[in-house]
């Protein structure tokens, strides 16, 4: 079965530095997501991504925070200047026309900032 | 603003029970709501997607519905196995399909 797929697992960082989180949506799909968890808290949504451009993005989805898809499989999230409070579980999803409205989601990539 | 809220926020039952988790949202105007399972330090696996024209949907053991008016979802889990101990999310999708999650029901099935 089709799956997207995210890189890094882990990865710890130094506050301040620049962090590239990589997604491999589903083939065929055509829209992108980022959604974060921190620790025991909701799941919440970051930035949707169609056609090329930023369709919709949260309040969290500050200047700090860039998407890319730099080719046709690759989808990915930078954090230019890492804070502690991004230590997150960041989780990319994609959704196709032909599959209704089902989003589906990676394992996600766990973010430690020290 | 759409908000979800999931009720209970933990749940414990001994293997072989049937059970039903619950998911309420304040905005009416929902597109679809979407039923998740996460296991520990794990990613989401959809479960069940409920269009908003849609009363419930079915998959094995799992049965979601859904009451726009009353603003309630619910998952109702068959024979609940060890295997099914996990983290259930719903979430409600809008026009432009973002998702706002509620913050799950951790279920434990005692073996």
């Amino acid at each position: 079965e089709p799956e997207v797929t995210q890189t890094p697992s882990h990865q710890v960082t130094q506050m301040g530095q620049e962090v590239i989180l990589r997604c491999v949506p589903i083939s065929n799909h055509l829209y992108f997501y980022w959604y974060r968890q921190i620790l025991g808290q909701k799941v919440e949504f970051l930035v949707s991504f169609y056609n090329n451009e930023i369709s919709e993005k949260s309040e969290i989805f500050d200047d700090q925070f860039s998407v890319e898809r730099p080719d046709g499989s690759n989808f990915t999230l930078k954090i230019r200047s890492t804070k502690l409070e991004d230590s997150a579980m960041y989780f990319c999803a994609s959704r196709g026309t032909l599959s209704g409205n089902t989003i589906y989601f990676g394992e996600g990539s766990w973010l430690t900032v020290v | 603003k759409q908000e979800v809220t999931q009720i209970p926020a933990a749940l414990s039952v001994p293997e072989g029970e049937n059970l039903v988790l619950n998911c309420s949202f304040t905005d009416s105007a929902i597109y679809n709501l979407q039923w998740f399972r996460q296991d520990p330090g794990k990613g989401l696996t959809s479960l069940l997607l409920i269009q908003s024209s849609q009363r419930e949907q079915t998959s094995g053991r799992l049965n979601a519905s859904l009451d726009k008016s009353s603003g309630r979802s619910t998952l109702y889990i068959a024979a609940s196995q060890p295997g099914d101990s996990a983290t259930y999310l719903c979430a409600g999708g809008g026009a432009t399909n973002k998702l706002i999650f509620g913050t799950g029901t951790l279920l434990a099935v005692q073996p």
